[in-house]
């Protein structure tokens, strides 16, 4: 089976903190790697696609890296809005993986 | 501005079926290809199924295979998911989403419709 694994699962923050989350795939993926986050109740909203391509409106303090199989994504400074659950997606084969999810929270 | 708009939830029994639309307006959907996202009560996200612009490739988690079908209709602006044998395990709010380009397969999403609630229960 083809896994995406992120970690940490869930992580506390102040505004104004960088955080960092990573996404490891079972096997290479080339840079085919994009990141979705999803507040409380509501549809997910697309961040990041081909590892660190920015969707259009997204603010810069996100920021992706990595290839293969281990990615990095990037708040630079946290502000109040970015509270919320993050996945990462492979889309380099017909079976289109999600990870399990990292719910930041605030500290 | 693109929309995608989702219906068709609602409550069914086990083995029971439901057929989900996606109205879209704001780009050409024939030239995109679309995807069946869903995300189980408190659970995280689910590929479920894609299809590639004009219907020509559809692709399927090992999850639903055999039992539901990707369609669309370029003349309505619709993406279909069509679910037979639904099982408890199925209950989900069910998202479709679009790619950037003609195909799932390396193509990222971009654009998310804001969900149908489907429950599976007797």
């Amino acid at each position: 089976d083809f896994q995406m694994t992120q970690s940490p699962s869930s992580l506390s923050a102040s505004v104004g903190d960088r955080v960092t989350i990573t996404c490891r795939a079972s096997q290479g993926i080339s840079n085919y790697l994009a990141w979705f986050q999803q507040a409380p109740g509501k549809a997910p909203k697309s961040l990041i696609y081909a590892t660190s391509s920015l969707q259009r409106g997204v603010p810069s303090r996100f920021s992706g890296s990595g290839s293969g199989t281990d990615f990095t994504l990037t708040i630079s400074s946290l502000q109040p809005e970015d509270f919320a659950t993050y996945y990462c997606q492979q889309y380099n084969s017909d079976f289109q993986t999600f990870g399990q999810g990292t719910k930041l929270e605030i500290k | 501005e693109v929309q995608l708009l989702e219906s068709g939830g609602g409550l069914v029994q086990p083995g029971g079926s439901l057929r989900l639309s996606c109205a879209v307006s704001g780009f050409t959907f024939r030239n995109y290809a679309m995807s069946w996202v869903r995300q189980a009560p408190g659970k995280g996200l689910e590929w479920v199924s894609g299809i590639s612009d004009r219907g020509g490739d559809t692709y399927y988690a090992d999850s639903v295979k055999g039992r539901f079908t990707i369609s669309r209709d370029d003349s309505k602006n619709t993406l279909f998911l069509q679910m037979n044998g639904l099982r408890v395990e199925d209950t989900a709010v069910y998202y479709c989403a679009k790619r950037t380009g003609i195909t799932i397969l390396g193509v990222p999403i971009d654009y998310w419709g804001q969900g149908t609630l489907v429950t599976v229960s007797s």
